[in-house]
C-alpha cells in the first residue's frame, strides 16, 4: 500500500539557517504530492503542492520538488525564521482522493 | 469565508460510551473526510463523503465506528461502546472536488479522551 516515510525530528535550527525536511514515498501509479504544517494551537494547512514529476511547489519561502526517479518530495527553506516552528506533515493522494501522511517533523527555530 | 469547523473541540467520555463529532464543511464543498490522528503520528485516514454517500470507508478499525452526511453537508461521526485506544484528535477535512488534486482544507479537530 501507499506510504510516506519522513526524517524524525525535532529538527532544531538557529533562524536563517538553511532547512531541508526529507520525505520519500511508496505508491502506486503518479500521485499528487503534499506539504501540510501544524503550528502550535492550530489546524493542518496546506503549505504546498506538486501534482506531476518536476513540478517544484513552493509558498512562503519554502519549495518542494516532486522527484520520481527518487520517489522524494524533500521540503525546502533558504533561512527559516522563529514563526516557521511546527510541525511538517508531508503526504500524498495516490488517485483515490485520500491522503496518506507521513508521521510529521517538528521544527523548532531559536532566535 | 468560513473554514471547516469542529465541535466539540474536546470530549471526554468513559469506556463503553456511545460518542458524536460534528463537522461543518466548508460551504459549496462536495467532498468531506475523517481522519484520526493519535499522538505523535500522521493523520490516518477513515472515511470520505462525495455529496450524501459514503464513498469510501476502508479506513473505518471496526463496526463500531459509523458517520453520517444526510444532507451533503454536515457529517456526524458515531463511535459506539468507546474503548481507550479510540483517544485521538479526530480531523475533518473538505474539499471542493474529489479530485487527488484538489486541496483539502482540515478544521482545528476534537479531542477524544476515553477513560
Amino acid at each position: 500500500g501507499d506510504s510516506v516515510t519522513q526524517m524524525e525530528g525535532p529538527v532544531t535550527l538557529s533562524e536563517e539557517a538553511f532547512l531541508t525536511i526529507n520525505c520519500t514515498y511508496t505508491a502506486t501509479g503518479y500521485p499528487s504530492l503534499f506539504w501540510y504544517v501544524q503550528y502550535p494551537g492550530e489546524g493542518l494547512q496546506l503549505l504546498l503542492k506538486a501534482t506531476k514529476a518536476d513540478d517544484k511547489g513552493s509558498n512562503k519561502g519554502f519549495e518542494a520538488t516532486y522527484r520520481k526517479e527518487t520517489t522524494s518530495f524533500h521540503l525546502e527553506k533558504g533561512s527559516v525564521q522563529v514563526s516557521d516552528s511546527a510541525v511538517y506533515f508531508c503526504a500524498l493522494d495516490s488517485g483515490y482522493s485520500t491522503l496518506t501522511f507521513g508521521k510529521g517533523t517538528m521544527l523548532l527555530v531559536s532566535p | 469565508g468560513a473554514g471547516v469547523s469542529q465541535t466539540p473541540s474536546n470530549k471526554v467520555t468513559e469506556k463503553g460510551k456511545y460518542v458524536e463529532l460534528r463537522c461543518d464543511p466548508i460551504s459549496g464543498h462536495t467532498a468531506l473526510y475523517w481522519y484520526r490522528q493519535s499522538l505523535g503520528q500522521g493523520p490516518e485516514f477513515l472515511i470520505y463523503f462525495q455529496g450524501t454517500g459514503a464513498a469510501d470507508d476502508s479506513g473505518l478499525p471496526n463496526d463500531r465506528f459509523f458517520a453520517v452526511r444526510p444532507e451533503g453537508s454536515v457529517s456526524t461521526l458515531k463511535i459506539q461502546r468507546t474503548e481507550r485506544g479510540d483517544s485521538a484528535v479526530y480531523l475533518c477535512a473538505s474539499s471542493l472536488t474529489t479530485s487527488p488534486q484538489e486541496t483539502q482544507y482540515f478544521g482545528p479537530g476534537t479531542r477524544l479522551l476515553v477513560l
